[in-house]
């Protein structure tokens, strides 16, 4: 079975500072990855994702993740985050299960919440 | 983003009673999917649909039906509603199934 942890439920962080938020998986195949942002009373939006080829994946906001396959490991960072960017953050695993069909797992999420 | 809607959005309901909710996508998309979101929990798939009548139990079905007569609709249905069915419940589609989710804004339940 797969699954995925979000060590981090909560991660204050001031304005213009560097945050990383930490993101294991566990499977047995070949997996997916996906890190989406939910903001208050919204719905979750993709981030940023990873299928195949360059393991660093950026998205149009300064977001970056990198897989590691070694370490299992598909952590986000921002060299600098924004006010804008307080939200919840959750990583994402798919794999492939019987029929051809992929399984979605969800982390729990973490709270970026940024500090003026 | 994709046309992807949810009804109702707030839905107060008694123990006991049938809940229906909807979702509703323009994009022709063929997976749609049921979460429910709790504190600590994260979204917990519910029930996934990969084509018209064509529908899975996810790590919580226990308590809830789908329905997909269309590819556009997915119905959940809260057969007897409980109290530990007061959540938040998203609906999403994507393209294929390993292909990026969109979300509708969500349907809150409260169950008393």
């Amino acid at each position: 079975a797969q699954s995925v942890t979000q060590l981090d439920s909560q991660v204050p962080v001031f304005e213009e500072a560097p945050v990383e938020l930490r993101c294991n998986y566990s499977s047995s195949v070949s997996v997916y990855l996906f890190w989406y942002v939910q903001y208050p009373n919204q719905g979750l939006q993709l981030l940023l994702k990873y299928l195949s080829g360059s393991t660093l994946v950026e998205s149009i906001n300064g977001f970056e993740a990198e897989f590691n396959k070694s370490q299992t490991s598909f952590h986000l960072r921002k060299p600098s985050v924004h006010i804008s960017d307080t939200a919840e953050y959750f990583c994402a695993v798919s794999s492939p299960i019987s029929g051809g069909y992929q399984k979605v797992t969800f982390g729990t999420g973490t709270k970026l919440q940024v500090i003026p | 983003d994709a046309g992807i809607t949810q009804s109702p959005r707030h839905k107060v309901t008694e123990t006991g009673t049938p809940v229906t909710l909807r979702c509703h996508q323009t994009e022709n998309h063929r997976y749609m999917y049921w979460y429910r979101q709790d504190p600590g929990h994260g979204l917990r798939l519910i029930h996934y649909s990969y084509g018209v009548k064509d529908t899975d139990k996810g790590e919580v079905s226990d308590g809830y039906s789908v329905s997909r007569s269309k590819t556009e609709d997915f119905l959940l249905t809260l057969e007897s509603a409980t109290s530990s069915q007061t959540s938040v419940y998203f609906c999403a589609s994507a393209t294929g199934a390993e292909e990026t989710q969109y979300f509708g804004p969500g349907t809150r339940l409260l169950v008393l």
